[in-house]
């Protein structure tokens, strides 16, 4: 069984560019949650994508956007990058509807300068 | 606006006392509560989930559960210092809808 996987593990930006994260999730979870985590802050959640279909947005700006394929793997693209977007970007995976818990990638180190 | 609240700490713990974390939400409707681990630099591990009141015990570590006081709370007996880290509590409002995080508690072990 395969835990999930994120790439690339850290990032470094110029502000205004954007940017494109990745995510395998794990054997068997068929949803994806993405958290932004700011230093010292506990995660906050962006969105999370069931199916391929978006499930729930937390409260960030259109600018951050997702994709899941059919494979469960999923996408956060980040365009206009501000210096405030600077975060621990962390993937999740769990099986709907079993409220079980959800298995953490190892994350994104994303710095905007 | 649904919320978790931790106090940040940070909490210092005499290594082999017990440890006590605590966290209050605000949505009653929750049904799904979670403790998890971070190490600096790492991301969160989750460690222990509790559906129903009462405790759940899992080696070392007690979940503590009272819906009608809005209330969870994480026991660590016989505290290591490999226990310092950030304790984050996680609440699930519906089972196929989003875990909302606290801010985290960071717990220090002083050998």
């Amino acid at each position: 069984e395969t835990g999930v996987t994120q790439s690339p593990t850290h990032l470094i930006k110029t502000r205004g560019q954007q940017v494109t994260l990745r995510c395998s999730s794990q054997s068997g979870h068929n949803t994806v949650s993405w958290y932004q985590q700011a230093l010292g802050q506990g995660p906050q959640f962006i969105f999370q994508y069931y199916r391929e279909e978006e499930n729930g947005r937390g409260n960030f700006p259109p600018r951050f956007s997702g994709l899941q394929f059919p494979n469960y793997s999923s996408e956060l693209n980040v365009n206009a990058l501000e210096l405030d977007d600077s975060a621990l970007y962390l993937c999740a995976s769990s099986l709907a509807t079993q409220g079980s818990g959800y298995t953490f990638g190892s994350g994104t180190r994303l710095t905007v300068v | 606006q649904k919320e978790v609240e931790q106090n940040s700490g940070p909490l210092s713990v005499p290594e082999g006392a017990i440890a006590s974390l605590n966290c209050t939400y605000s949505d009653r409707g929750s049904q799904s509560f979670f403790w998890y681990r971070q190490y600096s630099g790492k991301s969160p591990e989750l460690i222990m989930s509790i559906y129903s009141n009462g405790d759940k015990e899992d080696g070392r570590f007690t979940a503590q559960l009272n819906k009608a006081s809005q209330y969870v709370s994480l026991l660590i007996r016989d505290s290591q210092p490999s226990d310092s880290a950030t304790y984050l509590c996680a609440v699930n409002i519906n089972l196929n809808d989003k875990i909302i995080f606290g801010k985290g508690t960071r717990l220090h072990i002083l050998p």
